[in-house]
Order: C-alpha cells, then sequence, then structure tokens
C-alpha cells in the first residue's frame, strides 16, 4: 500500500500559533501533496512537492519533504480561525492518489 | 468560474433503489474521479475515467457504476447491490497530463448519501 498516514490525529491549538503535521507514506513516490476539507465540503488542494524538492512555501504554509524517511510535514504559521478544517496528505501511483485518513486540527480562540 | 458542481448535496435512498448522483466540470479537465468517504476516515478511490467512453475500477467498485459519454459530465449510480452506501461522495477531477499525482485535484462540494 502507498498509504499516507497522518500525525496526529487531531490537533487543537491556541491562535496565532504554529500548527504542525507529519504524513508519512511507504514505498517511493514522483511527489506527495497536501490538501484542506472543510467540515461537510470537497477537499481543496493546498501544495504539490516534488520527490526531487526538499522544501516548499505557499503564502503560512511550509511543506517539507524527506524521501529518505519517507515523510513530510505540513506547517501552517500564525494560525487563524478559518484554519480550522481536516488536512490530508496525498501520494499514488500516476493516475490514482492515495489518501491518508487526514489531520482534524482545530484553532481555539 | 470554472468548477465542479455535484448535485443533489444530500440525497435519501430506500433499500433496493438505485439512485444517480451526478458530476459536471467546465474545466476541460480530461480526467474525473469518483471518491467514497467515510466519518473519520480518508478518501477511497470507486471509479475514474480518463477518457470519454472509457472508466476504469477503483478499491471499492462493487455496487457501483459510472458512464463518460461527455467529457463534462461523469454521473455515479449506487445500485441497490451496495449494501452499505450511507457516505460522503467526492467528484474530482485533474488535467491528463501527468494525472493528479503532478496537477492536484479539483474537487465538487459532495454529496451526502443516507439510506432510509
Amino acid at each position: 500500500s502507498q498509504q499516507g498516514e497522518e500525525d496526529p490525529q487531531a490537533l487543537s491549538i491556541q491562535e496565532g500559533e504554529n500548527a504542525t503535521m507529519n504524513c508519512s507514506y511507504k514505498t517511493s513516490i514522483n511527489n506527495l501533496q497536501w490538501y484542506r476539507q472543510n467540515s461537510g465540503r470537497g477537499l481543496v488542494h493546498l501544495i504539490l512537492i516534488r520527490s526531487n524538492e526538499r522544501e516548499k512555501h505557499s503564502g503560512r504554509l511550509r511543506v517539507t519533504l524527506d524521501t529518505s524517511k519517507k515523510s513530510s510535514s505540513l506547517l501552517i504559521t500564525a494560525s487563524r480561525a478559518a484554519d480550522t478544517a481536516s488536512y490530508f496528505c496525498a501520494t499514488g501511483l500516476p493516475n490514482k492518489i492515495i489518501f491518508g485518513k487526514g489531520t482534524r486540527l482545530h484553532i481555539l480562540p | 468560474d470554472g468548477g465542479i458542481t455535484q448535485s443533489p448535496k444530500y440525497l435519501f435512498r430506500k433499500e433496493g433503489q438505485n439512485v444517480t448522483l451526478s458530476c459536471e466540470q467546465n474545466l476541460n479537465h480530461d480526467a474525473m474521479y469518483w471518491y467514497r468517504q467515510d466519518p473519520g476516515q480518508g478518501l477511497r478511490l470507486i471509479y475514474y475515467s480518463q477518457i470519454v467512453n472509457d472508466f476504469q475500477k477503483g478499491d471499492i467498485a462493487e455496487g457501483y457504476s459510472v458512464s463518460r459519454e461527455k467529457k463534462e459530465s461523469f454521473p455515479l449510480t449506487v445500485t441497490s447491490a451496495q449494501k452499505n452506501p450511507t457516505a460522503f461522495y467526492l467528484c474530482a477531477s485533474t488535467s491528463q497530463g501527468g494525472g493528479p499525482l503532478n496537477y492536484g485535484y479539483t474537487f465538487g462540494s459532495g454529496t451526502r448519501l443516507t439510506v432510509v
């Protein structure tokens, strides 16, 4: 299986703090993606990092990839209430990607 | 605005009934996908189509059927053979070149199906 596994399953932090989520996977990949899902909604593509990249930024998001450890992390800096959502990593075959079970992030006011 | 439209947002199915979930995209994407999401779980692939008039089974295709007669449309039928259909269904699309792993998915807002 090439399923990504997110850690932790749930995370609660104060608004303004940084949130870090991790993803581990089992086999070699070409790319890894992170998605956000607000409650009862579809997923939104956040960022894609290729296997030859170690770090990528997009606004308040920072993604790292360590292919030797088969792991990735997503850092959200200066969290806001609107960041409350579930976050999924996804990886897999070129025409099919496999999602983990997600990390539920709750930003406390 | 370009995007994916799923309808209806909520759907109720009686035992033994077939229901069809609609998915339409105006992104000119070649590939379309159906996923199922159960509470607290990740997404599981039901069917996908990379081109009109062609589709492939995903990991949990039993009890479902699809068609791809138009590039813009990829409806999913949940048949009576699907014994546990209550779930959140998500449709997605992507450009064909390199597939979703290179370009990411665009998702619809989902259909919540409940058996009554």
